[in-house]
């Protein structure tokens, strides 16, 4: 079974700290995805990394990085946490090489507040 | 550009009535068609996908879904629902070509089951 684990499930941070959110997938998989997910508005892609070093930006990458350095391990990085960033957040994983039907496997979600 | 539309941000059921919960898509094309489902506390899970072929599609959990082309249509079925549906569902649309960068979610539909 695919398993995707994101290192923390509730996270509370102040304004203007940097704030590392970690995600591991152990399936050897390609593509990996950070998400946002907020009441009314569904998943939002923040980030997508299609190999070890490859990212691009997705839907709202603003105030957010990403570090992928490991094939299992993808980070997303907030270099000064805002209050508006107060939400939680959701990492994925597919193989690669199916296209647009590379159904995700998703971690827990990490619930991060920002005071 | 693709988009979803859950028209019902909240369901109320029964346990034991029948479920269909709405999914509508704008795309070009055929699309690849996924549900996922997100219990309390937890990450997406898919419950079931279509990409061609039998328009009726059989999922996991007793959920089955019919694309309807015509009506740019991809609704949700069950025919008796237990307690343990309660959940957030959410429709997802893919192009049938291009990156898995372009999933698109729809902004989900609250369950809540009867007793």
């Amino acid at each position: 079974d695919v398993k995707v684990t994101q290192s923390s499930r509730y996270l509370v941070k102040r304004t203007g700290e940097k704030v590392f959110l970690e995600c591991v997938q152990d399936m050897d998989h390609e593509n990996m995805f950070w998400y946002r997910q907020d009441p009314g508005l569904g998943l939002r892609l923040i980030y997508f990394s299609y190999d070890v070093k490859m990212k691009e930006k997705g839907d709202i990458p603003e105030g957010y990085s990403v570090s992928r350095e490991k094939k299992e391990r993808f980070s997303l990085i907030l270099e000064s946490a805002s209050t508006n960033q107060t939400s939680m957040y959701l990492c994925a994983s597919s193989p690669q090489g199916q296209g647009g039907n590379s159904p995700l496997h998703f971690g827990n979600g990490t619930r991060l507040t920002v005071t | 550009a693709q988009s979803v539309t859950q028209p019902d941000i909240h369901i109320t059921v029964s346990e034991g009535a029948s479920l269909e919960l709405r999914c509508n898509y704008s795309y070009g094309a055929t699309p690849y068609l996924f549900w996922y489902v997100q219990s309390p506390g937890q990450g997406l899970q898919l419950l079931l996908k279509y990409f061609s072929g039998d328009t009726l599609v059989q999922g996991i959990k007793g959920f089955e879904a019919e694309f309807k082309r015509s009506q740019s249509s991809f609704n949700l079925r069950k025919p008796s629902v237990h307690w343990s549906d309660a959940a957030e569902y959410f429709c997802a649309v893919g192009p049938p070509s291009g990156s898995a960068r372009q999933l698109t979610f729809g902004s989900g539909t609250q369950l809540t089951v009867l007793p």
